[in-house]
């Protein structure tokens, strides 16, 4: 049982150029997040998954597109990155989105836009 | 809307002293509190949390927290402060089920614990 994983760990981009980072869980977890998490500001939402198919923005989804077309994947998208994006991406996931329903976090991935 | 202020970024405590992060939120409507633990290079990790019922939380590690409603508090404390307690932590407000039901994070504590 791995959890919660997380693809690439590292990456540096050019400005303007894409990529994609991948979630992955085996908890048969219906819901999953991405977040975003930068010195002095804590995490913030980017998009978070209520079910296969499925889609909504959270607090800071501009310049990012998700899709979760199997359950037990998230995929974070930057079509054009920017500077502004370099940061810590966490991917995380849950039974549930109620307050009794525990999210558990991959390790994260370091990118870096140059 | 929700939010969460930790106060002070980094905290200094000697091995065996007394650890205390304070966490202070802001809702409308009866939270529910977490409190994250992020060791280097890991991911978050849940330490404990306040759903409901008893106000005073045990987690793990030795790790506890109180709520109190009337200071909008959930700080969190360890009688005493282990060189593997050495980690960022995170305080964390949600509300409510379905879609409200989102974690707001603060800013992160770094706590270091002097031999």
């Amino acid at each position: 049982n791995a959890g919660v994983t997380q693809t690439p760990k590292f990456r540096v981009l050019k400005t303007g150029q894409s990529m994609t980072l991948l979630c992955a869980q085996d908890m048969n977890h219906e819901y999953m997040y991405w977040y975003r998490q930068d010195p002095g500001m804590g995490l913030r939402l980017i998009h978070y998954s209520v079910g296969e198919g499925t889609t909504a923005k959270g607090e800071v989804p501009d310049g990012y597109n998700v899709s979760r077309l199997k359950k037990q994947n998230f995929l974070l998208g930057l079509e054009s990155a920017a500077p502004s994006q370099t940061s810590v991406y966490f991917c995380a996931s849950s039974r549930g989105i109620g307050p009794l329903d525990t999210q558990y976090f991959g390790p994260g991935t370091r990118l870096t836009v140059l | 809307a929700q939010s969460v202020t930790q106060l002070g970024s980094h905290v200094s405590v000697s091995e065996g002293a007394l650890v205390l992060l304070r966490c202070n939120y802001s809702s409308s409507v009866p939270p529910y509190l977490f409190w994250y633990v992020q060791y280097p290079n890991q991911g978050l990790q849940l330490l404990l949390k306040y759903t409901t019922g008893a106000t005073l939380v045990k987690g793990i590690n030795g790790f506890e927290a109180e709520f109190k409603k009337s200071e909008t508090s959930f700080h969190l404390t360890k009688p005493s402060a282990h060189m593997s307690d050495a980690a960022e932590y995170f305080c964390a407000v949600t509300v409510g089920s379905g879609n409200t039901g989102k974690l707001i994070f603060g800013q992160g504590t770094t706590l270091q614990v002097k031999p």
